[in-house]
């Protein structure tokens, strides 16, 4: 079992569509991280949360630390929205910021 | 430009030569972290420098393996000997400091033939 598992692997969606993915962990951590990787390679630091929710522009980043889960919305998608989403957590102060990724859900929205 | 600059994007190579890639993390920040991107793979952590620090080196695959961090900028990371099985996408980030935001560079695709 992977340490950061994340669902839908895929997902295709229609523009404007209210978008959910999903993050779970089972070990402790420090932070959670959302990525969003283009189809052209470049990554991008989305949010960084370790606590409750972060919002920017159409995105919205929560975290349950007690359940272990966190998730990724996206309101009102749009095409240009398509990428890989990946979720990612650091595992703590001891471990330095080592990052251990989620296998990345990929997201369509159709026009 | 001010972001995380990686240098060659493209190397293809032949099984057995060594490689040597670089990143330029942006300046000032003080952690920097080597990933890699294997073909339908997930990413996974290599190596991490933070400041003058001794680098966690946990997730190097083989001791084939190395990198070094000089000067507390530059990054190399060194691949001696290579085989088929790592060619990836290498990716270099840096953030101001450990257990914050990470800037990834747009990574080299290495190619062993």
């Amino acid at each position: 079992k992977n340490e950061v598992e994340q669902s839908p692997q895929n997902l295709t969606a229609q523009e404007g569509e209210f978008i959910t993915i999903n993050c779970s962990y089972s070990v402790g951590i420090s932070a959670l991280h959302w990525l969003q990787q283009h189809p052209g390679g470049g990554i991008v630091s989305l949010f960084m949360l370790s606590s409750g929710k972060k919002k920017h522009g159409r995105l919205i980043a929560t975290i349950n630390i007690q359940e272990k889960h966190s998730s990724l919305h996206i309101t009102a998608s749009h095409p240009r929205d398509s990428a890989v989403y990946i979720c990612a957590v650091g595992m703590g102060e001891t471990s330095g910021s080592r990052l251990t990724f989620g296998e990345g859900t990929q997201l369509t929205v159709n026009p | 430009g001010a972001g995380v600059s990686q240098s060659p994007s493209n190397k293809v190579t032949e099984k057995g030569k060594d490689v040597e890639l670089r990143c330029d993390p942006i300046s000032g920040h003080t952690a920097l972290y080597w990933y890699r991107q294997s073909l339908g793979q997930g990413l996974e952590f290599l190596i991490y420098f933070q400041g003058n620090s001794a680098p966690d080196k946990s997730g190097l695959p083989s001791d084939r393996f190395s990198a070094e961090r000089t000067g507390g900028s530059v990054s190399t990371l060194t691949i001696q000997r290579t085989q088929q099985e790592d060619s990836a996408v290498y990716l270099c980030a840096s953030s101001v400091e450990r257990n914050q935001p990470q800037h990834f560079g747009d990574g080299t695709r290495l190619s062993i033939l």
